[in-house]
């Protein structure tokens, strides 16, 4: 079945430090791949998506580049904020109902 | 900017009680969703709608029930809580048709049964 791995956390990084989270997936074709952000206490807010191999998906100064070779979508950002703290969950799907949600890696930075 | 809407926003309740979260979207969509988070975070589908009078169990096997009335409205009920239904709820919802639609989710109920 389709399944997404992610870095494991938590992650703990000092104001202005270059950020990876990692996340590869396993699935049968190509899927669209997603990366989403949990504020504290609120949803899930979409960051960015890539549909189809090579695409880079980017938003707010992240951005994920979609690696068919390696099944791969690493969430990198250059300069991280303490705005950022937040939960980050790498997420797959086949246009279907159904996202694969990896378990999320909770994001902190300190000023 | 998505409009999807949950009540309460937490909720502290007794057990066997009755209780149901509400979810609204005024986005038009057709695909509901409810997942359930554990406090260690992952998320686990537990429901999910094509449309109106549709409703599917979802991944992991819930005691909760949804219904489908409306298509801008997913509530679900939980007949009887009990503490193990603690957790955060958070509904969500997609656009019909085409490839590669996004899930807009809501803001979540978080559940305290004590």
């Amino acid at each position: 079945g389709n399944s997404v791995t992610q870095m494991e956390g938590p992650v703990t990084l000092s104001e202005e430090a270059f950020l990876t989270i990692n996340c590869t997936y396993t699935a049968t074709g190509y899927p669209s791949l997603f990366w989403y952000v949990q504020y504290p206490g609120e949803g899930l807010q979409l960051l960015l998506k890539a549909t189809k191999a090579d695409d880079k998906g980017s938003n707010k100064g992240f951005e994920a580049t979609y690696r068919k070779e390696t099944t791969s979508f690493h969430l990198e950002k250059g300069s991280v904020q303490v705005s950022d703290s937040a939960v980050y969950f790498c997420a797959l799907n086949f246009g279907n109902e159904k996202l694969t949600f990896g378990t999320g890696t909770r994001l902190t930075i300190i000023p | 900017e998505a409009d999807i809407y949950q009540t309460p926003r937490y909720l502290v309740i007794g057990t066997g009680k009755k209780i149901t979260l509400e979810c609204s979207q005024t986005m038009g969509h057709d695909k509901m969703y409810w997942y359930q988070q554990d406090p260690g975070m992952e998320l686990h589908l537990i429901h999910y709608s094509y449309g109106v009078n549709s409703t599917e169990k979802g991944d992991l096997s819930s005691e909760s029930t949804v219904s489908r009335i409306r298509t801008e409205h997913f509530p679900l009920t939980l007949e009887s809580a009990r503490p193990s239904h603690t957790s955060q709820y958070l509904c969500a919802s997609s656009p019909q048709g085409g490839l590669r639609e996004t899930q807009y989710f809501g803001p979540g109920t978080r559940l305290l049964v004590l």
